[in-house]
């Protein structure tokens, strides 16, 4: 595997379903990323990890629970969600978190 | 919060064209980076601009980083077939904005045979 990998690529799952997404980076850096992409929106940055670490949680609901259990890998818990959520789940990383990101293929999520 | 606007939002272009878009910024930013965007895929990294005033290419794709630091541009020349696809610009502030890109809306490009 080269690149960034998410799993699963799409997502069907109703409200009281708890599912997870996993992405992987075979980049060798330090930091990863969650955004959300939704129709006719920019991408919204969710969360930033720089050295597993959680730097950033941009106002997200409690709904959506990161995990990073090393530099590598990143997994979104999801529990309880609304129709809304529907959206393009993207993940990042980059050697450090001031330089150019790197996307994986996307989850698609949809939310019954 | 901070905003890109990119321009225009959509193209339809015949094949052989050039094309032109841009993004710009009410505040500075020390980063500059465009991406495309193909159905079902994520954004694939096109061309990263550190200084203003840098132009930088990336085959028929040319970048450039406002001397401003608050605008960017980017141009396609003699577009193919496969160039269609959204194309995001995003930048990032630095400072305490550590690790936030910001994007703008996209641009959508055609490009008819």
């Amino acid at each position: 595997e080269t690149g960034v990998t998410q799993t699963p690529r799409h997502l069907v799952m109703g409200m009281t379903n708890k599912k997870s997404l996993k992405c992987e980076q075979h980049l060798g850096h330090n930091a990863m990323y969650w955004y959300k992409q939704s129709a006719k929106k920019p991408l919204e940055l969710m969360f930033v990890y720089n050295f597993k670490e959680q730097t950033e949680n941009n106002s997200v609901p409690s709904r959506f629970s990161p995990e990073c259990p090393n530099s590598s890998h990143l997994f979104l818990h999801l529990h309880t969600l609304q129709p809304e959520d529907s959206a393009l789940y993207l993940c990042a990383s980059s050697q450090g978190t001031g330089y150019e990101q790197y996307f994986g293929p996307g989850t698609r999520l949809t939310v019954t | 919060g901070q905003q890109l606007n990119q321009s225009p939002q959509s193209m339809f272009i015949q094949e052989g064209e050039d094309v032109s878009m841009n993004c710009t910024s009410s505040s500075i930013f020390n980063t500059w980076l465009w991406y495309k965007q193909d159905p079902g895929e994520g954004p694939v990294l096109l061309i990263a601009l550190y200084k203003a005033g840098e132009l930088t290419s990336n085959g028929r794709l040319t970048a450039q980083f406002g001397i401003t630091r608050k605008d960017s541009f980017l141009n396609i020349s003699a577009s193919i077939p496969s160039d269609v696809g959204i194309y995001f610009c995003a930048g990032h502030a630095g400072g305490t904005s550590y690790g936030k890109l910001t994007f703008g809306q996209g641009t959508i490009l055609t490009v008819h045979p």
